[in-house]
C-alpha cells in the first residue's frame, strides 16, 4: 500500500549539531510538507515543495532547510539544532491544491 | 496572510452529547476548509472538509458549515463517544495554493 513515512521517530541531539529528518512517500505526490507542532501552538508550516526542485518557506523556517530532489522524498535538516526546535515534527504530502493533506508518524526531536 | 483563530482550545462533554468547534479566517479568498482529528500520540488525519461553493456538508455523526459572509465555519459532532476525544484542528486554504493554515486546536474530551 501506498504511504508516508518517517525516520528517525525519535531523535535526541545535542545542540549546535546538524540533524537531518526523512520524510518519504509512495503516493507520487507532487506536493509536500514539513510541520512542527508544539503545545499551544498547533501545526506551523516550516517548508513545503510543489515537486522535484522546488522548494519554498513557510512561517516558521529559519533554521531549517530543505532539498527536493526526487518526487518521493523531501529531507528537513536542522543546520545547527537549538533547544527552541525540540519538538515533533511531521513530514505531510498531497496531490495538488485543495486536496487533502496525507500526515507522516512524525518525529519526535529533543535537543539538549 | 491568513489567520485562523480556533475556539474553544478544550471542550469537555458527556458522552451522547454534541460539540461544536468554531474556527474564523481572516483571509476572504479562502475558500478549502478542512477539519483534521488528532488522536494523542498519532498523526493528523482528515476527517471532514468543505469548499466555499457549499454552506453544510454531512457525514454521519459529522457535519461542517461556512459562513463566508461572517468568515466563520465549525465543526459540529452528535451524538459524541468516548473514542471522539481527540485534538480537532480547523485549516483554511485558497485556489492556486496548497498550504494549509491551522488554528491552533481544540482538545475534546468525551466522558462515559
Amino acid at each position: 500500500d501506498a504511504e508516508i513515512t518517517q525516520s528517525p521517530r525519535h531523535k535526541i541531539t545535542e545542540t549546535g549539531r546538524q540533524v537531518t529528518l526523512a520524510c518519504h512517500q509512495t503516493w507520487n505526490h507532487n506536493n509536500m510538507f514539513w510541520y512542527r507542532q508544539d503545545l499551544g501552538h498547533g501545526l506551523r508550516l516550516i517548508h513545503y515543495s510543489y515537486g522535484v526542485q522546488d522548494t519554498n518557506k513557510g512561517e516558521v523556517s529559519d533554521g531549517y532547510s530543505v532539498s527536493r530532489s526526487n518526487t518521493e522524498d523531501l529531507p528537513l535538516t536542522l543546520e545547527s539544532a537549538a533547544s527552541s526546535q525540540t519538538s515533533v515534527y511531521f513530514c505531510a504530502s498531497s496531490v495538488g491544491a485543495l486536496d487533502t493533506q496525507y500526515f507522516g508518524p512524525g518525529t519526535r526531536l529533543t535537543v539538549l | 496572510g491568513e489567520n485562523v483563530e480556533q475556539h474553544p482550545s478544550t471542550l469537555s462533554v458527556q458522552e451522547g452529547d454534541s460539540a461544536v468547534i468554531k474556527c474564523t479566517y481572516s483571509d476572504s479568498a479562502s475558500n478549502y476548509f478542512p477539519w483534521y482529528k488528532q488522536e494523542l500520540g498519532k498523526r493528523p488525519q482528515l476527517i471532514i472538509d468543505i469548499r466555499s461553493n457549499v454552506g453544510e456538508k454531512k457525514d454521519q455523526r459529522i457535519a461542517v458549515t461556512l459562513n463566508k459572509t461572517a468568515k466563520h465555519f465549525s465543526l459540529h459532532i452528535t451524538e459524541t463517544q468516548p473514542e471522539d476525544s481527540a485534538v480537532y484542528f480547523c485549516a483554511a486554504s485558497k485556489s492556486g495554493y496548497s498550504t494549509l493554515t491551522f488554528g491552533k486546536g481544540t482538545m475534546l474530551l468525551v466522558s462515559p
